[in-house]
């Protein structure tokens, strides 16, 4: 089955800086990365997505890019914002069977 | 407001019971999971529905059983609960099982058992 790892597992950053989180992924014919992000006692909320034909997609703050020769996808947020502050999930799949990365706890200091 | 709702929101419950986690979304979706969050694990998948009165094991099905008597519906059953059973319990759902549609998700159930 697939196996998605994601780096760093916390994430501190400084307000107005850029944060950036990478994930992996081992089945060559996944061909949808989601991302979710989940505040504190909430549920997970989809944020951007990229398909497999797509290097990259930009949301306002938010991108992600894919690299399929590598297996490996990243998010950026630009200008971050306190209330970024929260947990982000990268997934990956090829059928209806999402794959969830562990999680990368962000955190924003004001 | 159209959604996924999901209940009870928390539940402490004792060893050797049966419980089921209840999910209801009104988007007219077709395919609907359950997953389990656990601290450092992300959400896995315990069982998925690719439509009303079909059902489908998961990364973790052990110790769980699902149905789907209908498109709105897909209950989550405990048959005899264990600690390690003790976790946050989500449902979600996607307009079709294709692999590029959304996944929503419900804003899940606390359970504890002890």
């Amino acid at each position: 089955g697939e196996n998605v790892e994601q780096h760093p597992s916390t994430l501190s950053v400084q307000e107005g800086d850029s944060a950036v989180i990478k994930c992996t992924y081992s089945d060559s014919a996944s061909n949808y990365f989601p991302w979710y992000k989940q505040e504190l006692g909430k549920r997970p909320q989809l944020i951007i997505d990229i398909r497999s034909n797509v290097g990259e997609k930009k949301d306002q703050r938010i991108a992600v890019t894919l690299n399929k020769t590598a297996k490996h996808f990243s998010l950026h947020i630009t200008e971050t914002q306190p209330e970024d502050s929260a947990v982000y999930f990268c997934a990956a799949t090829r059928g209806y069977k999402l794959s969830f990365g562990a999680g990368t706890t962000v955190t924003v200091r004001a | 407001i159209a959604g996924i709702t999901q209940a009870p929101t928390s539940q402490i419950l004792a060893a050797g019971r049966r419980m089921t986690l209840r999910c209801t979304q009104d988007m007219r979706h077709n395919a609907m999971y359950w997953y389990r969050q656990d601290l450092g694990l992300g959400l896995r998948l315990i069982h998925y529905s690719n439509t009303a009165g079909t059902t489908g094991k998961g990364e973790v099905p052990d110790g769980y059983s699902v149905s789907r008597a209908n498109t709105d519906d897909f209950p989550l059953t405990l048959a005899s609960a264990v600690p390690s059973q003790t976790s946050v319990y989500f449902c979600a759902s996607s307009d079709s099982a294709s692999s590029t549609d959304t996944q929503y998700f419900g804003p899940g159930t606390r359970l504890t058992v002890l």
